[in-house]
């Protein structure tokens, strides 16, 4: 089983829509749980960064953690097209080592 | 504030040729090392990673090998490249305190 799964996708909204990513991981003991952006032929951008369960909101992006059922999730309000790009999941439990999904491609379609 | 630089940007090697890509980390020290590569619609497959000068840790049996000679210097390196390294060579940093990592703009590489 691997440690973080993720729809690939791909998903493709209109412009102003809530758009809703999603992972789930295998390992209870995973603690520290992020959000990555990558636009095409770039490296991953950290957008958001959590500890533990909860929400944490930044702007038109927040993030939610639910450890009962090991499940992360990614909502974007009023989506843009510069929202357009590859989302990426990623968990880890020490800090040394982490765990990414395979990413899922979003186009928010103007 | 910290940047992570990767080079070359592109590279296209003929098989059986050696390789060797750079990245280095400002603004930090001490910082884990990790080299990543990412194929075409695929996720992450983490090749290396380094807590300290020397210490490499490999994640993949395979025909490449990293170094760290400094400790904000990461190389990734092939003796002999074969077709199926062509992809996306992603470095990052992190520091060990902290549970966020930070990439480089990665490098494409194409091996013909």
């Amino acid at each position: 089983q691997k440690e973080v799964e993720q729809d690939p996708g791909p998903l493709s909204v209109p412009e102003g829509a809530i758009v809703s990513l999603n992972c789930t991981y295998s390992n209870s003991a995973f603690q520290y749980f992020m959000w990555y952006r990558q636009y095409s032929r770039k490296g991953p951008e950290l957008l958001m960064y959590t500890y533990s369960s909860g929400n944490k909101e930044d702007g038109r992006f927040t993030a939610q953690v639910d450890k009962s059922s090991k499940y992360i999730s990614l909502f974007i309000r009023d989506s843009q097209p510069s929202d357009s790009a590859t989302y990426l999941c990623a968990t880890s439990n020490t800090g040394n080592q982490f765990y990414f999904g395979t990413g899922t491609s979003l186009t928010v379609i103007p | 504030s910290q940047t992570i630089h990767q080079w070359p940007a592109t590279l296209v090697q003929p098989v059986g040729s050696p390789l060797s890509l750079e990245c280095t980390v400002e603004g930090t020290s001490n910082p884990n090392l990790y080299w990543y590569r990412q194929a075409a619609g695929r996720g992450l497959q983490l090749l290396f990673y380094s807590v300290g000068i020397g210490q490499i840790s490999s994640e993949v049996p395979q025909n490449l090998s990293a170094s760290r000679p400094q400790d904000r210097q990461f190389i990734l390196s092939s003796k002999k490249l074969l077709l199926s390294d062509s992809g996306f060579y992603l470095c990052a940093w992190s520091r060990g305190t902290l549970y966020e990592q930070y990439f480089g703009p990665g490098t494409r590489l194409t091996v013909t």
